[in-house]
């Protein structure tokens, strides 16, 4: 069965530094989405990729956060630099893609950030 | 705005059980889709269900049932005899108003001792 795939699983780092998550959604999934689930919280979209272009990033600190996706396919989430609030799961979900009915996400098993 | 509200944060219940999770939801949406997810240890979430707003059929799946009920606002989920692979953390999910992007609940922790 196809899966999403994310590396690392788990990354803990000292404030200040950078850190990228990387993404590889289900092949043929043309969109894919990047959360943030801070723990007891439900997940909250941070940006959202139509094939290599941004469809949504309102919610992503651009200050410090950055998304590519650059041939339309996988996909790598940075953050430079951490800070303590940023200790949370990253789960990265991809979807079919279509426009006229909902589409189902499916997620990977996340990568979990403890900053120190 | 678009709110979930799952208010029960955790159940403990013994295996063999039946349990029911509350959803309740607020949208100004009349066509809109319902999620449940599963979040096991692993992390990953796991598609459960959707279902749209124009269709109020209860569904079973096993030992899984929901109870979407548009006068209430509500999208329940049952599990009958539960088991100890049931404990999770589950979460209800609205979309709708032409937004393709869920929103979550905070979720039900669910704890099933044998």
């Amino acid at each position: 069965e196809a899966e999403v795939a994310q590396s690392p699983r788990y990354k803990i780092t000292e404030k200040s530094q950078a850190v990228a998550f990387w993404c590889d959604p289900i092949s043929g999934h043309a969109t894919l989405y990047w959360y943030r689930q801070i723990l007891g919280q439900g997940p909250e979209l941070l940006v959202q990729f139509q094939d290599e272009s941004v469809v949504d990033d309102s919610q992503l600190p651009k200050d410090r956060f950055s998304a590519e996706r650059l041939k339309g396919v996988d996909s790598t989430l940075k953050i430079q630099p951490a800070e303590l609030g940023d200790s949370a799961m990253y789960l990265c979900a991809s979807s079919l893609g279509g426009r006229t009915v909902p589409d189902t996400q499916y997620f990977g098993p996340g990568t979990r950030l403890t900053v120190l | 705005a678009q709110k979930v509200t799952q208010a029960q944060t955790e159940i403990s219940v013994v295996e063999k059980e039946d349990v029911t999770l509350d959803c309740v939801y607020e949208t100004r949406d009349t066509t809109y889709y319902l999620f449940w997810y599963k979040q096991p240890p692993s992390g990953e979430l796991v598609f459960l269900i959707r279902r749209n707003s124009f269709d109020e059929q209860n569904e079973i799946s096993g030992r899984y049932s929901w109870n979407f009920q548009k006068s209430t606002s509500s999208f329940n989920f049952t599990i009958t005899a539960s088991q100890v692979v049931d404990s999770a953390v589950y979460f209800c999910a609205l979309e709708g108003g032409g937004s393709y992007i869920p929103t979550f609940g905070r979720g039900t922790s669910l704890i099933v001792h044998p």
